[in-house]
């Protein structure tokens, strides 16, 4: 079955340490986004990528980096930079290249900081 | 910028109730619109989407219009059960601008609405 699959499912992370969250995706979808789920905020964009080897900026991405060397994977490193890092983290991925495709989310990952 | 307002929850229901959320958008083009669920623990599911004026996004009982005159697109759902209990969000996709390449279907969400529907 098609669809995205994002690991480990729960993260624990001591401060101080980067942490790399796993996204990947057999849909052949062109475009990966990596959201941030905190309660009462809904989701906020951290990074996005159109195609591979490119990728952009989104609302929050101080603290974040990402990579996108294949189609299929899309992972995002949470630094030590990050002042805040606690919260659920949702991988996205679109055929892209107009504004009415749906995005298909991954199960997400809780990352919680010791 | 792009924004999404939506009613703040948490909303209770009994079942068989109907379920209004209302959700309101602001965009400088043309966006498309959606209703995506989250159940608990899990990722969003996509609900509904309207792409275009007075269009009508339907599914599993629940509809929105796209009305761009009010700009809204509020969730409505007749008769609730308790399967509903969730996570809903409004989001807008930022219209296409030959111009630049930052807008290029990028979901801009709502904060959420939780509803709850109790037996």
């Amino acid at each position: 079955d098609g669809g995205i699959t994002q690991s480990p499912k729960y993260l624990f992370r001591k401060e101080g340490q980067n942490v790399t969250l796993s996204c990947e995706q057999n849909l052949n979808h062109d475009a990966m986004y990596w959201y941030r789920q905190d309660p009462g905020q809904g989701l906020r964009l951290i990074y996005y990528s159109q195609i591979v080897n490119d990728f952009q900026k989104g609302d929050i991405a101080e603290g974040y980096s990402v990579s996108r060397e294949k189609k299929e994977s899309f992972p995002l490193t949470v630094t030590s930079a990050q002042k805040n890092p606690t919260a659920f983290y949702l991988c996205a991925s679109s055929i892209g290249g107009t504004a009415d495709t749906e995005a298909f989310f991954g199960q997400g990952t809780r990352l919680t900081v010791v | 910028g792009d924004s999404v307002t939506q009613m703040e929850g948490p909303v209770t229901l009994s079942e068989e109730a109907f379920l209004t959320i209302n959700c309101t958008y602001t965009a400088t083009g043309y966006p498309s619109l959606f209703w995506y669920v989250q159940y608990p623990g899990e990722g969003l599911q996509l609900l509904l989407k309207a792409t275009k004026a007075d269009d009508k996004g339907s599914n599993k009982g629940f509809e929105a219009t796209y009305r761009k005159e009010t700009t809204s697109f509020h969730l409505e759902k007749g008769s609730v059960q308790v399967s509903d209990s969730a996570v809903y969000f409004c989001a807008l996709s930022d219209p296409f601008n030959p111009m630049t390449t930052d807008s290029w279907g990028k979901l801009q969400f709502g904060a959420g609405t939780q509803v709850v529907v109790t037996p």
